[in-house]
């Protein structure tokens, strides 16, 4: 299994740009997590999805950011437009849940670094 | 609100040493609290996990205790390594189809 993958890697942009972060969850997980690491807050919870529906968008910081996850096996986090705060490592993570107690660990990707200058 | 307080923010131990971090939680509703390792440059990683119904857990050199009573649990690193260096992050969820929160993380030198 190749594992969650993100792209690009790392990002550099102007502030003011538009940003889009992509994300391919582990083939049959059904639930789609965005993390935002910074040094101050840690590991902040965006947005997650179950079976491609949004279910808790208000880690989202601010109307400038949008997710979207158009099939089981792709997502995106936009930030437009971005400004030099939204500079952190975004992760995106999957895990596979069936009931409320039945779910696999969490999966994270290798994180998209956003710099903002 | 911060809703599982991690400590220390860093640590420092030698070779051989049992470094120790500590996470208390407040929402009773818990029942699931895995610890994560994150190396430089990668997502983190699933370490070892207890659920309450137990007071300690084991694998390998890696031991979760954990105390239902005061909402606090721990990780012991027996017998560090240099590769045991990384950050380390408590988190917790409740029994809902809920996502993890984490504490802010513990970054650990080991050093020879």
């Amino acid at each position: 299994d190749a594992g969650v993958i993100q792209s690009p890697r790392h990002e550099v942009t102007e502030m003011g740009q538009e940003v889009t972060l992509r994300c391919k969850p582990i083939s049959g997980h059904n639930s789609l997590f965005w993390y935002r690491q910074t040094m101050m807050r840690g590991l902040e919870l965006l947005i997650y999805f179950n079976n491609n529906v949004p279910i808790d968008d208000s880690g989202m910081p601010e109307d400038r950011f949008s997710a979207k996850m158009p099939n089981a096996s792709f997502s995106t986090l936009k930030i437009q437009p971005s400004e030099p705060r939204d500079s952190a490592v975004y992760f995106c993570a999957s895990s596979f849940a069936r009931g409320l107690r039945n779910r696999s660990p969490l999966h994270f990707g290798n994180g998209t670094r956003l710099t903002v200058t | 609100q911060q809703q599982v307080k991690q400590s220390p923010q860093s640590l420092i131990v030698q070779k051989g040493g049992i470094p120790i971090i500590n996470c208390a939680y407040e929402n009773t509703a818990f029942d699931y609290f895995p610890w994560y390792q994150q190396f430089p440059g990668k997502g983190p990683a699933l370490l070892i996990a207890i659920r309450p119904d137990v007071s300690e857990k084991k694998e390998g050199r890696f031991t979760i205790s954990f105390n239902k009573s005061a909402k606090q649990f721990s990780l012991h690193i027996m017998d560090s390594q240099p590769g045991d260096s990384a950050t380390y992050f408590c988190a917790a969820r409740n029994s809902g189809n809920t996502p993890l929160v984490f504490g802010k993380g513990t970054r650990l030198s080991v050093i020879a």
